[in-house]
């Protein structure tokens, strides 16, 4: 069985601080997919980034980063100097190969205060 | 990128009555789309997969009796409530798989039932 933790329910910060979202997951397989997801007021999911499972390497985008590690089962997600815009609920996944099924956290709110 | 439209975008009936959400993949072919709910501050939950010219797979707990899914082409997926209740109102999200490990998703329609 597939499951994601996002134990963050709620993180509220003020502007430009950074802030940091914990993902851990659980699977048995051995291929599969991470993802982050942004979901603002709107309701749109919006993808941030991928990640397979054999590629361990960190990501930098911008103000994002990613942080994989599998040795620990967890994906981290880090905005940089946070901004108003930044508040949304942001969502990990972890999707198996075989039938591409997603399954969501269930999520962090960040609300990012002026 | 891939775009993914949802039709409506928000709708409100009255119990009893059955609303189609349609959901469409505009730039793409996608043999597979997926059907999420979501409601007010949980996670997404997925309530079927569905294949282009062959029956829905739903996920346990979800009666294919009350939301029928029918994908009648590789652009179209139509999701209907029917007999709908109040306890069915909720986001609903459709996504669509590209043939790769990325699931690109619709705005979401908010149902309401009176």
């Amino acid at each position: 069985a597939q499951k994601v933790t996002q134990a963050q329910t709620e993180i509220s910060v003020v502007e430009k601080e950074d802030v940091t979202l914990d993902c851990v997951y659980e699977t048995r397989d051995t291929t599969y997919y991470l993802f982050w997801y942004k979901q603002p007021p709107s309701g749109e999911l919006v993808f941030l980034i991928r990640r397979n499972s054999f590629d361990e390497q960190n990501e930098i985008s911008g103000r994002y980063s990613w942080n994989f590690q599998k040795s620990t089962s967890s994906f981290n997600f880090t905005i940089t100097a946070s901004q108003v815009v930044d508040s949304a609920v942001y969502f990990c996944a972890l999707l198996r190969h075989n039938d591409y099924k997603l399954s969501f956290g269930a999520g962090t709110t960040v609300t990012v205060r002026a | 990128g891939a775009v993914v439209s949802q039709h409506p975008s928000r709708v409100i009936c009255k119990s009893g009555t059955s609303v189609k959400i349609e959901c469409r993949s505009l730039d793409f072919q996608a043999t597979t789309m997926f059907w999420y709910r979501q409601f007010p501050k949980q996670s997404l939950m997925l309530m079927a997969t569905s294949n282009e010219g062959s029956k829905a797979t739903y996920e346990q707990g979800v009666e294919k009796d009350k939301f029928l899914i029918n994908h009648a082409s590789l652009t179209l997926s139509t999701l209907t409530v029917t007999s709908a209740h109040p306890e069915d109102s909720s986001f609903y999200i459709c996504s669509a798989d590209l043939g790769g490990e990325t699931q690109y998703f619709g705005p979401g329609t908010r149902l309401l039932v009176l």
